[in-house]
């Protein structure tokens, strides 16, 4: 099982609509989860943490399922500029605690 | 606030030829990052620091060596470059292990 996994779409939609990634982790013991935003080509930006109670910014709902090991990112009313990709991060416990990125999953938001 | 900040942005280079790439940080951070990402591809750690003066290997280190001799300076060299290690190079800093990662804006490297 990889570390963290991730659909990698494309999610289309339409401006307006609502849509929701999820990603599942396989280190039971992993204590931080933060989603990142990547443009094309450019670097990956954190987009939000991801806390035990779940958290949201605007428009951007973050959500953690410790018993089922996933995290999850609803967007609602999609924009134009949403469209990106979106990594999945989790901190890898055991050792030295990196951070363990997913391959992103691509959302592409159209008029 | 500049943040991370990498040099050069852009370098094209031969095979055999070697170089550095400079990754600076202004946040007092511990922890930096070298990851190279491919087209269509995920971030993969080349090697990282957790302190001034230490470095360690990552999943894809062969072919690169790094030095942290002062906290807020990562350096990432290719010795004799090949044209797998045409990619773009992120670095990123931390500042302790369950916070996120800062990332400066990539070197485009291109090795003909």
């Amino acid at each position: 099982r990889k570390e963290v996994e991730q659909d990698p779409g494309p999610f289309n939609v339409p401006e307006g609509a609502t849509v929701a990634f999820n990603c599942t982790y396989s280190n039971s013991a992993s204590q931080s989860f933060f989603w990142y935003r990547q443009d094309c080509r450019k670097e990956p930006k954190l987009l939000m943490s991801v806390y035990s109670s779940g958290n949201e910014d605007g428009r951007f709902t973050a959500q953690l399922n410790r018993a089922s090991q996933y995290i999850s990112l609803l967007i609602r009313d999609s924009k134009l500029s949403d469209s990106a990709t979106y990594l999945c991060v989790v901190n890898w416990s055991g050792g030295f605690q990196k951070l363990v990125f997913g391959t992103g999953t691509r959302l592409l938001v159209s008029p | 606030n500049a943040g991370v900040t990498q040099t050069p942005k852009f370098r094209v280079l031969k095979t055999g030829q070697s170089m550095t790439l400079l990754c600076a940080q202004d946040m007092n951070h511990e922890y930096m990052y070298w990851y190279r990402q491919d087209p269509g591809m995920g971030l993969r750690l080349i090697h990282y620091s957790v302190g001034e003066g230490t470095t360690a290997k990552g999943e894809v280190p062969d072919g690169y060596n790094v030095s942290r001799l002062k906290k807020q300076n990562f350096l990432l060299g290719l010795e004799s470059a090949a044209p797998s290690q045409t990619s773009v190079y992120f670095c990123a800093s931390q500042g302790f292990s369950n916070q996120p990662q800062h990332f400066g804006d990539g070197t485009r490297l291109s090795i003909l």
